[in-house]
């Protein structure tokens, strides 16, 4: 099965820079997802890390280590629209077909304060 | 809008009835997944279409629950005798290519009471 451990709950202040950690156990990795979802809506993309090392677009930034089962994300410059909850999801060979599928975790909720 | 699209965005259902849910991805995008979401959750992988084929299934679905996508382009997912604890957010997702960015519709919010 897979095993993914993200921090429930975290909180930062406007024009701070936070990092959102991931931790992963699983078979069949291939690569890892971050999603960002605000309340009551749909997940939207971020991120897609495969090979080792940091990723940046723009605000963002997306870590990896393949070895460690280990991925961050890091935002910068917070703003009080980044208060939404992050999605870290690990794309892996399912067990019955062999398929790619992301399995998410259950959720970082980022609240942004003034 | 050439997004995923969910029908319907709400339902309220008795227990023990019958619902279905469509998901019309976004078009040339040959793969396409389930998932239900509940409160404080990430998604929950449930079925995966390539094509009309359902490849991946999860193994903790009950068999009240059942997916289709007859002509490789919309799907439906069906939930049979539902209970309560069916209660969740149904999300679509669908993406171009194995192992790619997905691309979430709004969901359908399921109430059983």
């Amino acid at each position: 099965g897979q095993n993914i451990d993200q921090p429930t709950e975290m909180t930062a202040t406007e024009g701070a820079i936070v990092q959102i950690n991931c931790t992963y156990q699983t078979s069949g990795f291939n690569g890892l997802f971050w999603y960002q979802q605000h309340a009551g809506e749909a997940p939207t993309f971020l991120s897609y890390n495969v090979l080792d090392g940091l990723e940046e677009k723009g605000r963002f930034s997306s870590f990896l280590s393949r070895s460690k089962g280990y991925s961050y994300l890091l935002l910068k410059e917070l703003q009080m629209k980044d208060s939404a909850s992050y999605l870290c999801a690990v794309s892996h060979a399912h067990a019955s077909g062999g398929s790619y599928i992301p399995t998410f975790g259950r959720g970082t909720s980022l609240i942004v304060h003034p | 809008d050439t997004g995923v699209s969910q029908d319907p965005r709400h339902k309220i259902t008795k227990r023990g009835q019958n619902v279905t849910f469509r998901c019309d991805p976004i078009s040339e995008h040959n793969r396409l997944y389930w998932y239900r979401q509940t409160l404080g959750q990430g998604p929950e992988f449930l079925t995966y279409f390539q094509n009309e084929a359902q490849l991946e299934k999860s193994r903790l679905l009950s068999d009240r629950f059942s997916a289709e996508r007859p002509k490789g382009s919309f799907s439906t997912l069906e939930i049979q005798r539902t209970e309560q604890g069916d209660s969740a957010m149904y999300l679509c997702a669908s993406s171009p290519v194995l192992d790619s960015e997905a691309f979430f519709g709004q969901g359908t919010r399921l109430t059983v009471v």
